[in-house]
């Protein structure tokens, strides 16, 4: 069964365009997680939510956009794609009070 | 800010040989320690993790971690590798705030 899930598992879009990444969660965690991967493998942060509230907002253009529906879901809506968006952006999940995140499989976003 | 750092960029080693990967982080508070691994084209999975108590760690796949508190390290070891052991490693510490912060990566590859 699959614990993180995230769709699509690759996304090939022109500059300018607007796109979404979809996570699903079937842990029951209460936290979710976006991070960026870049082409040097490097992982940041980019957003967390706590039962639907935004929690962590690191310093990320406006053009990126969470959105959680409900605590199993944790979307990421990114407007105006640039160049350099092309990256691995991993979805991750863990228990309010436990700090173990559970990894997605990524979605490997190419901007041309 | 706290920040994680790792020490070896890349790893090459043949089967067998032993292996140790650096990992410090600068906070001095309490901190929560982490060694996640990440197989070619796949997500990133937990190999183990300290919270409190023994500060030898044993995880999955024959790996161990030591934390020593006084050196603000936390290193990873394994004994003897295989060539299933390539792959990219990371080092994340997190604090209270549910914000994990990961090192650059080490790139293990394992010569058959």
């Amino acid at each position: 069964d699959t614990a993180v899930s995230q769709t699509p598992k690759y996304l090939v879009t022109q500059m300018g365009n607007d796109k979404s990444i979809k996570c699903e969660q079937n842990l029951g965690h209460d936290t979710m997680y976006w991070y960026k991967q870049d082409s040097k493998k490097f992982l940041k942060i980019m957003f967390s939510y706590n039962n639907k509230e935004l929690i962590i907002n690191e310093t990320v253009p406006n053009r990126f956009s969470p959105k959680s529906p409900d605590k199993a879901h944790l979307n990421l809506h990114i407007n105006s794609l640039e160049l350099g968006d092309s990256a691995v952006y991993f979805c991750a999940s863990s228990r309010n009070t436990d700090y173990e995140q559970y990894f997605g499989p990524g979605t490997r976003l190419t901007v041309t | 800010a706290q920040s994680v750092s790792q020490h070896n960029h890349h790893v090459i080693l043949s089967e067998a040989a032993s292996l140790e990967l650096g990992c410090n982080y600068s906070y001095g508070g309490t901190v929560n320690l982490f060694w996640y691994v990440q197989y070619p084209g796949q997500h990133l999975q937990l190999l183990l993790k300290y919270f409190s108590g023994d500060p030898l760690v044993k995880g999955i796949k024959g790996f161990e971690a030591e934390f020593i508190k006084s050196k603000f390290s936390f290193n990873l070891r394994k004994p003897s590798v295989q060539w299933s052991d390539t792959a990219e490693y990371f080092c994340a510490a997190a604090l209270y705030d549910y914000k994990l912060s990961f090192g650059a990566g080490t790139t293990v590859t394992v010569r058959a």
